[in-house]
């Protein structure tokens, strides 16, 4: 069983539309995020959900807005995308507290804007 | 703030040569330090991680210390093979059950040749 999973694995989409990631994790954690990584690998956090609470938001456009509906699921919701959204966005999880904060990553969505 | 600083690469090596990759760090307390790898096209998955001064993390023939006086956390393999091909991540996590931040380095990308 995938620990945390996301779909869709691939997005090519136009600019200006709309899109969403869903993401769920199996693992029973209560800390959940969303993470960018550029064509350089450089990985950059957005949001953070403890018990579907939002407790970090770093700079990130209001374009993108995640939701989390339980403490298992944290989506993705992106508007009025733009070139540069084109990255790959991995959904992750953690235990707070346990192991030093060890985070389990999903696969990644690869999200192409033309 | 917290920061991480890891080698630039790509490092590249033939197989069975020895490996390290550099990473240091500056934190306020005590972070627990971690490496995580990428595998091409995966996300990232935990490699190894020391959570106090002095402990050694291992895993699949990789191994750090956690050097407080120095404040590193090099990576070292002593028999690097093809499949060691990857990204490398040096990364810590600090704070307490009212909340973690976890930063990571840069990424050091990985060629091992045969």
């Amino acid at each position: 069983d995938t620990a945390v999973s996301q779909t869709p694995k691939y997005l090519v989409t136009q600019m200006g539309n709309d899109k969403s990631i869903k993401c769920e994790q199996n693992l029973g954690h209560d800390t959940m995020y969303w993470y960018k990584q550029d064509s350089k690998k450089f990985l950059k956090i957005m949001f953070s959900y403890n018990n579907k609470e939002l407790i970090i938001n770093e700079t990130v456009p209001n374009r993108f807005s995640p939701k989390s509906p339980d403490k298992a699921h944290l989506n993705l919701h992106i508007n009025s995308l733009e070139l540069g959204d084109s990255a790959v966005y991995f959904c992750a999880s953690s235990e707070v507290g346990v192991s030093g904060n060890t985070i389990y990553f999903g696969e990644g969505s690869w999200l192409t804007v033309v | 703030g917290d920061s991480v600083t890891q080698m630039e690469g790509p490092v590249t090596l033939s197989e069975e040569a020895f490996l390290t990759i550099n990473c240091t760090y500056t934190a306020t307390g005590y972070p627990s330090l971690f490496w995580y790898v990428q595998y091409p096209g995966e996300g990232l998955q935990l490699l190894l991680k020391a959570t106090k001064a002095d402990d050694k993390g291992s895993n699949k023939g990789f191994e750090a210390t956690y050097r407080k006086e120095t404040t590193s956390f090099h990576l070292e393999k002593g028999s690097v093979q093809v499949s060691d091909s990857a990204v490398y991540f040096c990364a810590l996590s600090s704070g307490n059950t009212g909340g973690f931040k976890t930063i990571f380095g840069a990424g050091t990308r990985l060629f091992v040749k045969a």
